[in-house]
């Protein structure tokens, strides 16, 4: 199976506490992604790096890249109750395919 | 813009019977991919589509199979159903090109007794 796998696979914290969720992937790709999803719902999109990029930012998320290592992480500063969800990294190879991970499932205890 | 539609949200099937699950795109994607997801197994991709050809395809038996017709309406069947195929079928869509962020609808619950 070429799909990624997440670390940890469940995360407990405090409101207001920064949430680190890792991902490893075995392909070469051209990107990667993280999507969020509510329980039982679709996935949405959070955030993307390319594979040439080893940081990204965007609002309350930071993302990293190192693709020597196959690995990306995800951070989420200052958590809220509405941040409860799991998430999924989502690697795009070069065969335009998805191969996403198995997912951390965030609780954010108010 | 219309978000991605699935339907039916709810199935429950006997085994040996067969499914036909429906997905209409955000309007102007080209790309229709499905996948299934299990408590087990997570998040497996079983094929995609675009401009009405199967693109791509996991690693799923062929009673699993799928089509694109024109106005870029996507419908996947299964069939001969075993307990195993219990699932959340997602679709989702995109431009199709990179970086091809997909944009998934809420899902089918299929259910197999």
């Amino acid at each position: 199976s070429q799909q990624g796998e997440e670390d940890p696979q469940a995360l407990s914290i405090q409101e207001g506490e920064n949430a680190t969720m890792n991902c490893s992937y075995k392909t070469s790709i051209n990107n990667l992604q993280w999507y969020r999803q509510n329980s039982g719902r679709g996935l949405v999109h959070l955030i993307l790096i390319r594979s040439n990029e080893r940081e990204k930012h965007s609002g309350r998320l930071r993302v990293t890249l190192d693709t020597s290592k196959k690995s990306s992480s995800l951070l989420i500063t200052a958590s809220r109750a509405a941040d409860t969800a799991s998430y999924f990294c989502a690697g795009l190879n070069t065969g335009n395919q998805f191969y996403f991970g198995t997912g951390t499932s965030l609780t954010v205890i108010p | 813009k219309a978000g991605v539609t699935q339907t039916p949200r709810y199935l429950i099937k006997t085994r040996g019977q067969q499914v036909t699950l429906s997905c209409s795109p955000i309007s102007g994607h080209r790309s229709v991919s499905w996948y299934q997801q299990t408590p087990g197994q997570g998040l497996q991709f079983l094929f995609e589509y675009f401009s009405e050809t199967q693109r791509n395809k996991g690693n799923f038996p062929g009673r699993f199979s799928g089509r694109q017709f024109s106005n870029s309406r996507s419908e996947m069947n299964v069939s001969t159903l075993e307990l195993g195929d219990s699932a959340l079928y997602l679709c989702a869509s995109s431009h199709g090109g990179e970086p091809n962020i997909q944009y998934f609808g809420a899902g089918t619950r299929l259910s197999v007794l």
